[in-house]
């Protein structure tokens, strides 16, 4: 299947500081991203939708000038979280959807946000 | 009302047991299904894709009800290995790429 990778897997950081996290496809090349964020015991929350070329557009509820994501090539979209506070350590997930089935969609590792 | 929902769980069976879980959604008009399973720390696998005609995979069997708008999952022959959190999907209304997950139903596996 599908290969997404995520870096960095873990990350502790101090409150204010920002924070970014890759997302790569590594055997295919997908034109559009998504990225979730998993708050413990609950589901995955779609936050927003990377498109290579072109501005992510974001679900209702997120702000956009907090969380940036950049997807500059087909094959790496990254989400930047900015003046990261304590509210925002959770499971940040992206996926892919593999050119043959745009619907189905293949997880990255995550990755683990603690803010201090 | 929230766009998919599940019961959360959990649901503990012993090894060798058949489960089903079901999920439903609101939007009349998707046309994508899933089950993903997820492990916990981890991210989610996709497990099967929910046809009209319904699919079966192995002990997985799953199936589509357009008219009451649910999914359902089954696993035959329960495996410790089968202990985790399964999630449904469907795809977001208006959307054909996007995807909201249910919050997951637990499910554990006793020897």
């Amino acid at each position: 299947g599908a290969v997404v990778s995520q870096h960095p897997s873990w990350v502790i950081c101090k409150s204010g500081t920002s924070v970014k996290i890759e997302c790569r496809s590594l055997d295919f090349q997908a034109t559009t991203m998504f990225w979730y964020r998993q708050f413990p015991k609950q589901s995955l929350m779609l936050m927003a939708t990377s498109n290579e070329g072109s501005k992510a557009t974001y679900e209702q509820g997120v702000e956009k000038d907090k969380f940036l994501i950049n997807h500059a090539s087909l094959t790496l979209s990254t989400l930047t979280v900015t003046s990261a506070h304590p509210e925002d350590s959770s499971f940040y997930i992206c996926s892919a959807a593999t050119p043959q089935g745009a619907s189905e969609q293949y997880f990255g590792p995550g990755t683990r946000l603690t803010v201090l | 009302r929230k766009e998919v929902e599940q019961d959360p769980g959990p649901f503990n069976v012993p090894e060798g047991a058949t489960v089903a879980f079901n999920c439903t959604y609101s939007n009349s008009a998707s046309q994508s299904f899933f089950w993903y399973r997820q492990d916990c720390r981890k991210e989610p696998k996709l497990l099967m894709s929910v046809y009209s005609s319904g699919n079966e995979d192995g002990r997985f069997t799953a199936q589509l009800n357009r008219a009451s708008q649910y999914i359902s999952l089954l696993i035959r022959d329960s495996k410790l290995s089968d202990s985790a959190t399964y999630l449904c999907a469907v795809n977001k209304a208006g959307s054909a790429s996007k995807i909201i997950f249910g919050s997951g139903t637990r499910l554990s596996i006793r020897p």
